[in-house]
């Protein structure tokens, strides 16, 4: 069964310092991970992708995950938190056993603090 | 922005009375999804669509019907309303792996 567990409801920072927001998996197979980010009031926007090609991810706004299978993992991250990062975060596996059927990790609140 | 609109933006209905929300694609994309979004749970499918008149249920279809009769657009329909149907509802279309959401629908039935 898949299944996403975002290890963290609320994360805060600083502006200007790392961002590590964490997620964990579970796949029956060879997984599609996502991370999505959500401003207050509006849709989800796709910040990358991992579909079974680099490790090491590049996203939008300078983000960038890791997929580390051996740790069942997919961590997002971000050298410099800006204020406009302040958003909600959710993790989202899926895979060809499901249809590309996406599951959801809870989501995590990211805090910017000026 | 995927070219997915959904209307109504906002609504306030009674228990028990029947709504339908509804998404529209402008890129004639076959697959086509209904979701909602409580605080806690994430994003949680109701309903998804491979085409015109095919449709099955997600993990959360109680309640609630879709209907596409056309590539573009793709309605969802409570029945008879109840407050724990009071939620965020967002359409997405999917894109070979990527799925791409529309604004949302905040419903709230009191």
């Amino acid at each position: 069964a898949q299944s996403v567990t975002q290890l963290d409801s609320h994360v805060s920072v600083s502006e200007g310092t790392p961002v590590l927001l964490r997620c964990n998996y579970s796949s029956s197979y060879s997984p599609s991970l996502f991370w999505y980010v959500q401003h207050p009031n509006k849709g989800l926007q796709l910040l990358l992708k991992y579909t079974s090609a680099a490790t090491l991810v590049k996203g939008i706004n300078g983000f960038e995950a890791e997929f580390k299978k051996s740790e069942t993992s997919f961590h997002l991250t971000k050298p410099s938190a800006h204020m406009s990062d302040a958003a909600e975060y959710f993790c989202v596996v899926s895979d060809l056993m499901t249809g590309n059927q996406f599951y959801f990790g809870t989501g995590t609140s990211l805090t910017v603090i000026p | 922005d995927a070219g997915i609109t959904q209307s109504p933006r906002h609504k306030v209905t009674e228990t028990g009375t029947p709504v339908t929300l509804r998404c529209h694609q402008t890129e004639n994309h076959r697959y086509m999804y209904w979701y909602r979004q409580d605080p806690g749970h994430g994003l949680r499918l109701i309903h998804y669509s491979y085409g015109v008149k095919d449709t099955d249920k997600g993990e959360v279809s109680d309640g609630y019907s879709v209907s596409r009769s056309k590539t573009e657009d793709f309605l969802l329909t409570l029945e008879s309303a109840t407050s724990s149907q009071t939620s965020v509802y967002f359409c997405a279309i999917g894109v070979g792996e990527v799925k791409y959401f529309g604004p949302g629908t905040r419903l709230t039935v009191t």
